[in-house]
């Protein structure tokens, strides 16, 4: 079993839908990083946050540490949102954990 | 501009060949890292260097040696490529190594024939 679980795998919304996408990881951490894979294979840091929330424009990020679970949220989603969302841990120093992934699919 | 860059953008190459993939970041940041992304889209880290030390070092086969010969470059190079290592390789940098938020290159993707 991986140490971080994404879900869903796959998600399909409709445009201007709210969307969720859980983080679940198993191991202690020290930092959370939510990344998102355009189709064209380009990789960008969406957030990182230890506690909290974090809000960015239409992207909202939170992480529970007791319960070693985030999500990210996207309101009003777009088209252009479409991509695959990656959740990943720092644990023990550095080291750094990925999930799986879960592919996002905005239909106008 | 960019950020971070990496060469060849695509690398397609015969088993048993030796390659190399370099990755120069124009941030300042102290910390570099390589990961190998395979067919499934599955993340994972290989090396991190900070100030041109090894600092993070995965169960990766010795045929892959990563050099930094300054804060600015992670190299990697490939020793006798086996079919299994065509995948993407994305190089990323962060201001420091503990937990900061990375930027990463286009990738490389190598195709071992």
């Amino acid at each position: 079993k991986n140490e971080v679980e994404q879900s869903p795998q796959n998600l399909t919304a409709q445009e201007g839908e709210f969307i969720t996408i859980n983080c679940s990881y198993s191991v202690g951490i020290s930092a959370l990083h939510w990344l998102q894979q355009h189709p064209g294979g380009g990789i960008v840091s969406l957030f990182m946050l230890s506690s909290g929330k974090k809000k960015h424009g239409r992207l909202i990020a939170t992480i529970n540490i007791q319960e070693k679970h985030s999500s990210l949220h996207i309101t009003a989603s777009h088209p252009r949102d479409s991509a695959v969302y990656i959740c990943a841990v720092y644990s023990s120093g550095s080291r750094l954990t990925f999930g799986e992934g879960t592919q996002l699919t905005v239909n106008p | 501009d960019t950020a971070v860059s990496q060469t060849p953008k695509y690398l397609v190459t015969q088993m048993g060949n030796d390659k190399s993939i370099k990755c120069e970041q124009n941030l300042g940041h102290d910390t570099m890292y390589w990961y190998k992304q395979d067919s499934k889209k599955f993340l994972k880290i290989m090396f991190s260097y900070n100030n041109k030390e090894l600092i993070i070092n995965e169960t990766v086969p010795n045929r892959f040696s990563p050099k930094s010969p300054d804060k600015a470059h992670l190299n990697l190079h490939i020793n006798s490529l086996e079919l299994g290592d065509s995948a993407v390789y994305f190089c990323a940098s962060s201001q420091d190594w503990a937990a900061e938020t990375q930027y990463f290159g286009p990738g490389t993707r190598l195709l071992v024939l």
